[in-house]
């Protein structure tokens, strides 16, 4: 069965730094993978997912993500925060079989001034 | 397009009431979950609806029975509710899950049983 392991529970750094949040997975066959983020008192949406079209996705909002086989990651960065990164990021995994995805704890990134 | 809806925004239960949680989706999905979501644990899957007319149980079903009304609709009811399942709770919706296609999320359903 696959499952997702996001390191850090909360994340926190200064405006304008890189934002790295981590994700490795585990699955028997290569994976479709996800980010989600969520806002304050909001549901989930998504940020950006993993094909196998291409290793490095870009998502919305200046995210990206490599997926690196090797290393059974899928970490997401962001050049520089904005206060409007504040958020909680799931990460999550797909079997590419009939079944749910599989979600990550979730890291709260918190973005200081 | 409201995409998912939830009902209701907010609830509070004593212990030993019931209650359902109602979730709609107006996109033509096929597949429907419910989540609860708890400081540190991260969203756990009570129970999904792979296709209209089927259920299967989650990582947390205890507590809990669902319903899919139609295609557009999936509710989860608390027969008897208990202060463990006070909780965040959202709905989703995809249109496979066989695919990359990505779940659409409801706004939540905040629950406390005293």
């Amino acid at each position: 069965a696959q499952s997702v392991t996001q390191l850090g529970s909360h994340v926190s750094v200064s405006e304008g730094a890189l934002v790295l949040l981590r994700c490795n997975y585990s699955s028997s066959v290569p994976p479709y993978l996800f980010w989600y983020v969520q806002y304050p008192n909001q549901g989930l949406q998504l940020l950006l997912k993993y094909t196998s079209a291409a290793t490095l996705v870009k998502g919305i909002n200046g995210f990206e993500a490599e997926f690196k086989k090797s290393e059974t990651s899928f970490h997401l960065t962001k050049p520089s925060a904005h206060m409007s990164d504040a958020a909680e990021y799931f990460c999550a995994v797909s079997d590419r079989r009939n079944t749910p995805l599989v979600f990550g704890k979730g890291t709260r990134l918190s973005v200081i001034a | 397009n409201a995409g998912v809806t939830q009902t209701p925004k907010f609830q509070v239960l004593k212990t030993g009431q019931s209650m359902t949680l109602q979730c709609a989706q107006d996109m033509n999905h096929n597949s429907m979950y419910w989540y609860r979501q708890d400081p540190g644990m991260g969203l756990r899957l009570i129970y999904y609806s792979a296709s209209e007319g089927t259920t299967d149980k989650g990582e947390v079903p205890n507590g809990y029975n669902v319903s899919r009304l139609n295609k557009r609709e999936f509710s989860l009811r608390l027969e008897s509710a208990a202060p463990s399942q006070t909780s965040v709770y959202f709905c989703a919706s995809t249109l496979s899950q066989l695919s990359t296609y990505e779940q659409y999320f409801g706004p939540g359903t905040r629950l406390t049983v005293t």
